[in-house]
């Protein structure tokens, strides 16, 4: 599987500011998710990340809220935009490859809004 | 859309004593269900999937079934060790979305 890192791996932010996490993986691959997990609770997707286009929405949540951008196929960011508290989560990405239905996470972003 | 209804929440065991964690999906096409496994502070890990032409896929001692008919699929994880306790997560794939919904998840404590 390929090899994904994230960075920050944690931040503590002031509400009312926007935060980006970044997501690379050491291979190309065809898809790309960005993942939100509240403390204690299950993972939520937030969108998919699209080559080339903008992304593509879960219901709850909007592009102002959350922008993406994937320039390329190795490469993805998400942003948390103007923070409060209860935007505190892991965000994590993930990603898979056409023809085959595997994703494989990344080591996620623990963010905490204060 | 998609659900996905796990249980239970939690579940304690015995080391060498053998666990089942049950699903349930909605969606009559999903056709893909894969298993992670989620250790605190650490990022979810697939440890197994089945696809929907299958009935029932092994590795070791886990295992996973599914019942396309009854919707449910379980994961089964035999003699049970310490370094089973996590939180285990199932999921299912619509047919051609290739999105995930996940249960909300399973804390399985092996007692030593």
């Amino acid at each position: 599987s390929a090899v994904i890192s994230q960075k920050p791996s944690r931040d503590i932010c002031q509400r009312g500011t926007s935060l980006t996490i970044q997501c690379q993986v050491d291979s190309q691959v065809t898809m790309m998710f960005w993942y939100r997990q509240q403390p204690g609770q299950s993972l939520t997707l937030i969108a998919t990340a699209n080559q080339g286009s903008e992304a593509t929405y879960e219901s709850g949540f909007v592009i102002d809220k959350f922008p993406i951008s994937r320039p390329n196929l190795t490469f993805s960011t998400l942003t948390v935009s103007n923070m409060s508290p209860e935007d505190s989560s892991i965000y994590l990405c993930s990603v898979g490859r056409t023809g085959g239905n595997e994703q494989y996470f990344g080591p996620g972003t623990r963010l905490t809004v204060t | 859309g998609e659900n996905v209804e796990q249980h239970p929440s939690t579940l304690s065991v015995q080391e060498g004593d053998s666990a089942v964690i049950k699903c349930t999906y909605s969606d009559s096409a999903s056709n893909y269900f894969p298993w992670y496994k989620q250790e605190l502070g650490k990022r979810p890990q697939l440890i197994i999937d089945i696809r929907s032409n299958v009935g029932e896929k092994k590795d070791q001692r886990i295992a996973v079934t599914l019942n396309k008919t009854a919707k449910h699929f379980s994961l089964h994880i035999t003699e049970t060790q310490p370094e089973d306790s996590a939180v285990y997560f199932c999921a299912a794939m619509g047919a051609g979305s290739y999105q995930l919904t996940f249960g909300k998840g399973t804390k399985l404590s092996v007692i030593p």
